[in-house]
């Protein structure tokens, strides 16, 4: 079975903090996501990876950056933490258009 | 661009009732449609989805969906809900070719009720 791991379910940070949220895949995916969460809103891609050291922005990426050094692991980076980023945040990873495999979330509150 | 409809955000259903959640989308190409479920605490997982083919999907859990491209419109059925059906469920459209995004839309909260 695909398994997308994301390593903290729940997290608290102050305003200003640099947040680091890692997603790691073990199917070998070429394909990683971020999204967040907001209850009305649904799910907003954030930003999204083809290839190692590939991005791009999705629809709503201000404030936020992403890392890719290895093919399973997909980092999104917060720079500087702000209350409006409070928030569920999905990682997903897909080998195509088929399907996407999404991990457990993190719940991330910016006090 | 693609875009997606759930008009519904909440649908209360008793046991045993049958229910539909609604989807309309919006595209000027070839797409691909999805439904997922998300239940308290957890990820999102496939239910079904619509590549090509028989316009009837089935998918898991008891649930299909018919997609109607003259109504554009990709609608989640299931004949007799459970208390565990009880999810947040998430419609979701791709282009189908030359991405691999998906663009999802706001989300039902489907409510079984005993």
């Amino acid at each position: 079975d695909v398994k997308v791991t994301q390593s903290s379910r729940y997290l608290v940070k102050r305003t200003g903090e640099k947040v680091f949220l890692e997603c790691v895949q073990d199917m070998d995916h070429e394909n990683m996501f971020w999204y967040r969460q907001d209850p009305g809103l649904g799910l907003r891609l954030i930003y999204f990876s083809y290839d190692v050291k590939m991005k791009e922005k999705g629809d709503i990426p201000e404030g936020y950056s992403v890392s890719r050094e290895k093919k399973e692991r997909f980092s999104l980076i917060l720079e500087s933490a702000s209350t409006n980023q409070t928030s569920m945040y999905l990682c997903a990873s897909s080998w195509n258009q088929n399907e996407q495999f999404f991990g457990p979330g993190t719940r991330l509150t910016v006090l | 661009a693609q875009s997606v409809t759930q008009l519904d955000s909440q649908v209360p259903v008793f046991e045993e009732a049958p229910v539909e959640l609604r989807c309309n989308y919006s595209s000027s190409v070839s797409v691909y449609l999805f439904w997922y479920v998300q239940y308290p605490n957890q990820g999102l997982q496939l239910l079904l989805k619509y590549l090509s083919g028989s316009t009837l999907v089935k998918g898991i859990n008891g649930f299909e969906a018919e997609f109607n491209k003259s109504q554009t419109s990709f609608h989640l059925r299931k004949p007799s809900v459970h208390i565990s059906d009880t999810a947040e469920y998430f419609c979701a459209v791709s282009k189908a070719s030359g991405t691999y995004k998906y663009i999802f839309g706001t989300g039902t909260r489907l409510k079984v009720l005993a």
